[in-house]
């Protein structure tokens, strides 16, 4: 079965840094792309992030360009989001979700349960 | 990628009813499109794939049609359980930009 589970979140000051983690299992982990995806409060679904299965590619929305780094561990089976200069636009919950090949663009076949970041002061 | 329009934003049938709910993308995108189901508190589910596909233990119920820019999420014989937003998402390019859902009520 395969389970994506995030951790990582919480209530982060504006400006300051976080950094999730989606630990993978029940899958080949190193075979798939992986993507964050997130959700603020009563709002739709955002794509915020994508890195194909040996990290050649990786792919940013322009919300998060420049201040959010996606990476992963494919020895440790985990999915990374380094965010960095944090906004209150930021606040949203936080979804690792699983492609369903290697690396090109494609749809999401798994979904974690989220983790729930919070920018305020 | 520009945005991708679903319509209506929302829509109420009866049990048993059929509702259609569309999917407009920006750009032609071939049949490359999926159809997700929320359902409140919970994590998006994949409904559809590829414009058409069902997903592994999808009722046939559900069924999704189109091609280049318009696209078409039909759910039949509406249970109680189908009451949830339904969102559309191209992926031909990278830069995902999903619809901002349809949500789905029964009378």
């Amino acid at each position: 079965e395969v389970q994506l589970v995030e951790s990582g979140g919480g209530l982060v000051q504006p400006g300051r840094s976080l950094k999730l983690s989606c630990l993978a299992s029940g899958f080949t982990f190193s075979n798939y792309g992986m993507n964050w995806i997130r959700q603020a409060p009563g709002k739709g679904l955002e794509w915020v992030a994508s890195i194909s299965s040996s990290s050649s590619y990786i792919y940013y929305a322009d919300t998060v360009k420049g201040r959010f780094t996606i990476s992963r561990d494919n020895a440790k089976n985990t999915l990374y989001l380094q965010m960095t200069s944090l906004r209150s636009e930021d606040t949203a919950l936080y979804y690792c979700a699983r492609s369903n090949n290697y690396g090109s663009p494609n749809w999401f076949a798994y979904w974690g349960q989220g983790t729930l970041v919070t920018v305020s002061s | 990628t520009g945005e991708t329009t679903q319509s209506p934003a929302s829509l109420s049938f009866s049990l048993g009813e059929t509702a259609t709910m569309t999917c407009r993308a920006s750009d032609s995108v071939g049949s490359y499109l999926a159809w997700y189901q929320q359902k409140t508190g919970q994590v998006p589910r994949l409904l559809i794939h590829t414009a058409s596909t069902r997903a592994s233990g999808v009722p046939a119920r559900f069924s999704g049609s189109g091609s280049g820019t318009d696209f078409t999420l039909t759910v039949s014989s509406l249970e109680s359980e189908d009451v949830a937003i339904y969102y559309c998402q191209p992926y031909k390019n990278w830069s995902f930009t999903f619809g901002s859902g349809t949500k789905l009520e029964i009378k």
